[in-house]
């Protein structure tokens, strides 16, 4: 069964800290992986989609893994900041227009 | 750009009502995706269209669904009746090409929806 599962499921860290986000997946076939960060009452966007050839992006202050052989994805987040603090989902494409999302973490940044 | 405006933002109604959600894409987008969002499903896709075409509707619960795309600007989503179990937050996608290895995947900010 294709599944992404994220962890944790929440997450509460002081503003100026780092966190990492960790996803695992069972999707097959696998095309690519995106981060989408969902504000609260507001669509998901986008913030990174890697490849299985590419092992890291960055965007800013995120950066995000992939280990394809483990299935195994991470967002890390540098310097956090109020404004971090939102859903983060983990979504794989299994080709085509099929995607695959994670319950998401929901991140806080307290000050 | 004023990215994909869907409306109404914030829908309630009562069971057995008929409910239409609309939605705008992005100018030049080719493709369409309707999602659904709840707290113990996710994001699951409904229907998407291409160039105004429904692909795959194998997502739609159920025949009380209805999606149609007259032209490339609009579409709607109509739920015929209404049921609590309907209640979500509905969000529509627009994408200029399919979706490999393209990042122009674009959300609008949702109509939460409450069935009474």
């Amino acid at each position: 069964k294709n599944q992404v599962e994220q962890s944790p499921q929440s997450l509460i860290i002081l503003e100026g800290k780092n966190c990492t986000l960790q996803c695992n997946y069972t999707v097959s076939p696998f095309s690519n992986l995106r981060w989408y960060k969902q504000d609260t009452g507001r669509g998901p966007v986008s913030l990174t989609i890697m490849t299985f050839s590419e092992n890291t992006k960055s965007n800013g202050r995120y950066t995000a893994t992939l280990d394809a052989d483990t299935k195994q994805s991470s967002l890390h987040i540098t310097a956090s900041q109020l404004s971090d603090s939102a859903s983060y989902i983990c979504v794989v494409s299994l080709g085509s227009y099929k995607l695959i999302f994670g319950s998401g973490t929901r991140l806080l940044v307290r000050p | 750009d004023a990215g994909v405006i869907q409306s109404p933002r914030h829908e309630v109604t009562e069971m057995g009502q008929e409910v239409t959600l609309r939605c705008k894409p992005i100018s030049g987008h080719d493709y369409l995706f309707w999602y659904r969002q709840t707290m113990m499903r996710g994001l699951e896709l409904l229907i998407y269209f291409n160039n105004n075409v429904p692909i795959d509707d194998s997502g739609m619960p159920e025949d009380r669904f209805s999606a149609k795309m007259p032209n490339a600007s609009f579409s709607t989503l109509k739920i015929q009746p209404s049921e609590p179990r309907d209640s979500a937050v509905y969000f529509c996608a627009s994408s200029h090409s399919s979706i490999e290895g393209n990042d122009g995947y674009t959300f609008g900010s949702g109509t939460r929806l409450t069935v009474v």
